[in-house]
């Protein structure tokens, strides 16, 4: 079954410091991924997407994520955080059957980003 | 503004009673998902619709239900068949697009606890 393992359940940096959050997933076909952030008493918002092409995405607020196929990783990236990055970020799969036909999102269980100011 | 609106924001259920999640959106999205969101797990999907009168079981579909009677809503029904439903329910929508399915758009999410 297709699955999404985020590394680190929560991670405490100061602000201005450099942050990478992990994602790899277990698929070996197409797939999109996606990251998806929830700030404290907020909906989930999408924070950035590969669907195809270049492999290094940029986001919103600063955020980037690179897509490593041949390490099935899509890791998240900021070079200085702040303090309103506090929340909590979910890395998501939608896989694409061998039968051509998509599945659904699969999401990972999450990271929780605590910045101190 | 086009969104998801998710009612209650709150909800307490007795033991043995059923209650009813609303998800409603403005969005013109063909698909429509639930999710429940418990700590440390996240996001498991219970049902979901990809057209109005079909819907399918997701992961944990036990102890839940669904109807999709209109394109704009897609309530969910929690049974006293679900033994743990205290948690966070989460409703999203999108299009799919074609070949390419399209992010899902969240609403703010339903709390569910049990007296």
């Amino acid at each position: 079954a297709q699955s999404v393992s985020q590394h680190n359940h929560h991670v405490i940096l100061s602000e201005a410091a450099s942050l990478e959050l992990g994602c790899n997933y277990s698929y070996g076909g197409t797939v999109n991924l996606f990251w998806y952030v929830q700030y404290p008493g907020q909906h989930l918002q999408l924070l950035l997407k590969y669907f195809s092409g270049d492999p290094l995405v940029k986001g919103i607020k600063g955020f980037e994520a690179e897509f490593i196929k041949s390490k099935f990783s899509f890791n998240l990236r900021k070079p200085s955080v702040q303090w309103s990055d506090t929340a909590e970020y979910f890395c998501a799969v939608n896989a694409f059957n061998y039968g051509g036909s998509q599945g659904n999102l699969i999401f990972g269980k999450g990271t929780k980003l605590s910045v101190k100011p | 503004d086009g969104g998801i609106t998710q009612s209650p924001k709150y909800l307490f259920r007795k033991e043995g009673q059923n209650v009813t999640l609303s998800c409603e959106q403005n969005l013109n999205h063909d698909a429509m998902y639930w999710y429940r969101q418990d700590p440390g797990q996240g996001l498991r999907l219970i049902y979901y619709s990809q057209i109005v009168n079909d819907f399918q079981k997701g992961d944990i579909a036990e102890g839940y239900s669904v109807s999709r009677e209109k394109k704009e809503s897609f309530p969910l029904t929690v049974t006293s068949a679900q033994k743990n439903p205290t948690a966070f329910y989460l409703c999203a929508s999108n299009s799919p697009g074609g070949a390419v399915r399209q992010p899902q758009h969240f609403g703010d999410g339903t709390r569910l606890s049990i007296l």
